[in-house]
């Protein structure tokens, strides 16, 4: 069972690069989230979604977008990359009462 | 006033040693509580759920007092493998968005 599985583990980008942060599980949770957590932040949530089809804004979601076209995956895209996106992100799926993350991917804006 | 506050720690104390973490939010509207643990550049997991009446799993205990919008972690008789992250995290129920605390950095001493 793989649970969460976010790809890649790290990636360096240059200002004003796109990328898209994969994220799979296969759990079949409806829930699915993506957070950042930078240093003294703690983890702040950038988008969610309730189920396919449908997204929403969380508290920091300038810089990024989501779909969610099935279940099982919900890609995060950063459409022009700033230094300030430098990061850990994480993603979560969750049905009830805990939630379960993938292992986090490592981007650095240069 | 921020959501979830938690203790800003860091906690140093020896093992077997009784530790206490805090907890504050701000929404009265908050359905569920959590505590996650995070180790040193590892994702976040789910330590245990938070009830109004109070739970323990070995020797861990979590309280719940939502007159006081106040949540507490005690963990007795500390292990060196208790050295983590502890993150305070509640959720407003029907859509299981997630929000965190900043964390407490723990360790425990040889």
């Amino acid at each position: 069972n793989a649970g969460v599985t976010q790809t890649p583990k790290f990636q360096v980008l240059k200002t004003g690069q796109s990328m898209t942060l994969q994220c799979a599980q296969d759990m079949n949770h409806e829930y699915m989230s993506w957070y950042r957590q930078d240093p003294g932040m703690g983890l702040r949530l950038i988008h969610y979604s309730v189920g396919a089809g449908i997204t929403d804004q969380g508290e920091v979601p300038n810089g990024y977008n989501v779909s969610r076209s099935t279940t099982e995956d919900f890609p995060l895209r950063l459409l022009s990359a700033a230094p300030s996106q430098t990061s850990v992100y994480f993603c979560a799926s969750s049905e009830g009462r805990e939630a379960f993350f993938g292992q986090g991917t490592r981007l650095t804006v240069v | 006033r921020k959501e979830v506050e938690q203790d800003p720690g860091p906690f140093n104390v020896p093992e077997g040693a009784t530790v206490a973490f805090n907890c504050t939010y701000s929404n009265s509207a908050s359905q569920s509580f959590f505590w996650y643990r995070q180790d040193c550049r590892k994702e976040p997991k789910l330590l245990m759920s938070v009830y109004s009446s109070g739970n323990e799993d070995g020797r861990f205990t979590a309280q719940l007092n939502r007159a006081s919008q106040y949540i507490s972690l005690l963990i007795r008789d500390s292990k060196l493998s208790d050295s983590a992250t502890y993150l305070c995290v509640v959720s407003g129920g029907s859509n299981y968005k997630l929000t965190f605390g900043k964390g407490t950095l723990l360790t425990v001493n040889p």
